[in-house]
C-alpha cells in the first residue's frame, strides 16, 4: 500500500521554463512533508519541507504548495536549469510516527 | 549547515566476512540516525530507526542479527554487515535528524557494498 505517491516516473521541461512535481498521500495524520533530490549513487539532498499548518512554503527557485483537502502536494522549480535534473523524492510523516514514507520518485530531466 | 558523512564510500569484501559501515552528523547533534537500503531503481527502503544510547529499531523484515546497528555518540552511528552474502550487495544510505521538533533528515552520500 503506496502511501505516498509519485505518480509521474519522469518529467521532461525546457531549461528556464517551470518544473512541477506532483505528489499525493492517503494518510490523513501525515503532518510534515519534504522534498528531496537525488543523484544517481549519492545520498538524497534536502530541498524544501512544509508543516500541515501552511500551505506554501518558498525557498528561492523552490515553492512547495499543499492542498491538504486533496492530500495533495507539489513542488515547483522556477526557473529550471540543467542541474536541476534528478530525481525527486516526496516523503511525509506523522505526528505518531516519524518516520518518513516515501514516493517512488519523478526523474526530472531540463533540457537546454 | 547540516553535513552527514559516510564512511567508506565502496566497499567489496569476500561473502562470509563483516563490513562496517559509518554514519557521522559532522556539523550537528543527531539524536535519531536512520539506516537505509536502496535498490537499482527503487525507493529507498528502512531498515532500522536508532536513538543514541539505545537498541536500534528495526523494520519488518530486516534481520537485527544480520545488520547490527551501534549509536554510540550524538553524531555517530554504525551498521555492521555480519557474514555477508552476495544478496547484501546493495547501496546502504544513513541519515540523521536533529533533537526537538525537527523532522527533516539530512542523508550521508551512502556506502556501495558488494559481497563476492
Amino acid at each position: 500500500d503506496q502511501q505516498v505517491k509519485q505518480n509521474s516516473p519522469s518529467l521532461s521541461v525546457q531549461e528556464g521554463r517551470i518544473s512541477i512535481l506532483n505528489c499525493d498521500y492517503t494518510n490523513s495524520m501525515f503532518d510534515y512533508f519534504l522534498w528531496y533530490k537525488k543523484y544517481p549513487a549519492e545520498g538524497p539532498t534536502f530541498l524544501i519541507s512544509i508543516s500541515s499548518i501552511k500551505d506554501k512554503n518558498e525557498d528561492g527557485r523552490f515553492t512547495v504548495f499543499l492542498n491538504k483537502s486533496a492530500k495533495h502536494l507539489s513542488l515547483h522549480i522556477v526557473p529550471s536549469q540543467p542541474g536541476d535534473s534528478a530525481v525527486y523524492f516526496c516523503a511525509a510523516s506523522a505526528r505518531d510516527n516519524r518516520k518518513l514514507i516515501w514516493g517512488l520518485g519523478t526523474s526530472l530531466a531540463v533540457n537546454p | 549547515g547540516a553535513v552527514v558523512s559516510q564512511h567508506p564510500s565502496w566497499v567489496i569484501c569476500k561473502s562470509g566476512t563483516s563490513v562496517k559501515i559509518e554514519c557521522r552528523s559532522l556539523d550537528f547533534q543527531a539524536t535519531t540516525m536512520f539506516w537505509y537500503r536502496q535498490f537499482p531503481k527503487q525507493s529507498l527502503m528502512l531498515m532500522a530507526t536508532s536513538n543514541e544510547g539505545s537498541k536500534a529499531t528495526y523494520e519488518q523484515g530486516v534481520e537485527k542479527d544480520k545488520f547490527l546497528i551501534n549509536h554510540a555518540s550524538l553524531t555517530l552511528s554504525t551498521l555492521t554487515v555480519t557474514s555477508a552474502h552476495p544478496e547484501d550487495s546493495s547501496f546502504y544510505i544513513c541519515s540523521a535528524r536533529r533533537g526537538g521538533q525537527s523532522e527533516t533528515q539530512y542523508f550521508g552520500p551512502g556506502t556501495r557494498l558488494l559481497v563476492l
